[in-house]
């Protein structure tokens, strides 16, 4: 049981480019988020989606776009990076309902230069 | 706007020692909290949860307090152990129950 999965670990970009953090969960969780974490601060939502085809708007979604065609996989694009976006990215499931937590892949590191 | 304020960016306690790791929030329409820890280069992994039906919930060498007219949370570690150096998350719910803003963190160092 890998839980949640993303790739890659580290990726430098360059202003412009364009790229996809992959995250995948097998454990069949309907809820699915995406968080940024920049030095010294908490976790931003960026999107979340409740199940596949269903997707929503974090805190700071600017920037990104999601898409979610099977309940494992929830990938993020980014279009034209910019220095901006330079963080940690995590991706997270959970069960549906409340009073659940949300599992943490290890992260991805993005470096836009 | 639910805002969540951890004030302690960081913590230094001797080992066997308690820490105490502190979080306010603003809205408390919510009623289920929770903790997570984070080690380097590892994404969080949860640690405890409370619900506003109580005002503490305890897990081992783990506890936490809800003082809901405070809006405060506060997270207690007896006795702290090295293993435990890592940053401390605090978590509340915002709108939709599955939400949740995530606190600052406060960095905790426990010291052999």
């Amino acid at each position: 049981n890998a839980g949640v999965t993303q790739t890659p670990k580290f990726r430098i970009l360059k202003i412009g480019q364009s790229m996809t953090l992959q995250c995948t969960q097998d454990m069949n969780h309907n809820y699915m988020y995406w968080y940024r974490q920049d030095p010294g601060m908490g976790l931003k939502l960026i999107y979340y989606s409740v199940g596949a085809g269903i997707t929503d708007k974090g805190e700071v979604p600017n920037g990104y776009n999601v898409s979610r065609s099977t309940t494992e996989d929830f990938p993020l694009r980014l279009e034209l990076a910019a220095p901006s976006q330079t963080s940690v990215y995590f991706c997270a499931s959970s069960y549906p309902g409340d009073r659940t937590e949300a599992f943490f892949g290890q992260g991805t590191r993005l470096t836009v230069v | 706007d639910q805002q969540v304020k951890q004030n302690s960016p960081s913590l230094s306690v001797q080992e066997g020692r308690i820490s105490i790791l502190n979080c306010d929030y603003t809205n408390s329409m919510f009623d289920y909290f929770l903790w997570y820890k984070k080690y380097p280069a590892e994404g969080p992994t949860f640690l405890i949860s409370i619900s506003s039906i109580k005002d503490k919930n305890e897990d081992g060498r783990f506890t936490v307090f809800l003082n809901k007219s405070a809006k405060h949370l506060s997270l207690h570690i007896v006795p702290s152990q090295p293993g435990d150096s890592a940053v401390y998350f605090c978590a509340v719910p915002t709108s939709g129950t599955y939400k949740y803003i995530f606190g600052t963190g406060t960095r905790l160092k426990v010291l052999a």
